[in-house]
């Protein structure tokens, strides 16, 4: 069984311009999550999908960052413009459902941001 | 609001030393489930267990146990007889129950350098 695939992996840009990253859950997956890893911290929750529906957006910074789950299937997650604080590591996770335990991680993409 | 609270910031062991990794959590909800995760340096959080709050039967696998205590609000993690392959970032995580509780919280990690 693939896992959940990530790309870009590494990307470095200056700050005001934007950026995307996708994110191809498993397959069958119903709930796809976006999370932010700055350095030296755990992940933080950034959006949560139900299929193509947010079901949690509440730690997002709405001025700046946008995702969309279209079809429920792949995710695309941008920010514009983007700030020096939000270099971080960029996690996409999925779950069979919104009540299982479990969240299998992509390798994440590491944005720098100068 | 849910809290994990990992105090070792960064653990140096020799190979074949057994360490333990500490975890305090604070939540409201009665019902809650713990996990631990690791992330070695290819960056991909790995899954290593979960407990479930009205379960607080320790839990060995291989050269891992974890030791789950209530009364003290703590999920340790013990790796006995360490290997290099074991240094990674270790996670706690909380996720609760009720409300918005239910998104996992994690702690900020432990750093465990295992040297040959």
């Amino acid at each position: 069984e693939a896992g959940v695939a990530q790309s870009p992996r590494y990307k470095i840009i200056e700050k005001r311009q934007s950026v995307a990253f996708w994110c191809n859950p498993i397959s069958g997956h119903a709930t796809l999550y976006w999370y932010q890893q700055i350095l030296g911290q755990g992940p933080k929750l950034l959006i949560q999908f139900q299929n193509n529906g947010v079901v949690d957006d509440s730690q997002l910074p709405k001025d700046r960052f946008s995702a969309e789950r279209l079809k429920g299937v792949d995710s695309t997650l941008k920010i514009q413009p983007a700030k020096l604080e939000d270099s971080a590591v960029y996690l996409c996770a999925s779950s069979i459902d919104r009540s299982s335990y479990e969240q299998y991680f992509g390798p994440g993409t590491r944005l720098t941001v100068t | 609001a849910q809290k994990v609270t990992q105090a070792q910031t960064e653990i140096s062991v020799v190979e074949k030393e057994d360490v333990t990794l500490d975890c305090v959590y604070e939540t409201r909800d009665t019902t809650y489930y713990l996990f631990w995760y690791k992330q070695p340096p290819s960056g991909e959080l790995v899954f290593l267990i979960r407990r479930n709050s009205f379960d607080e039967q320790n839990e060995i696998s291989g050269r891992y146990s974890w030791n789950f205590q209530k009364s003290t609000s703590s999920f340790n993690f013990t790796i006995t007889a360490s290997q290099v392959v074991d240094s990674a970032v270790y996670f706690c995580a909380l996720k609760g129950s009720g409300g918005s509780n239910y998104k996992l919280t994690f702690g900020k990690g432990t750093l465990l350098t295992v040297n040959p």
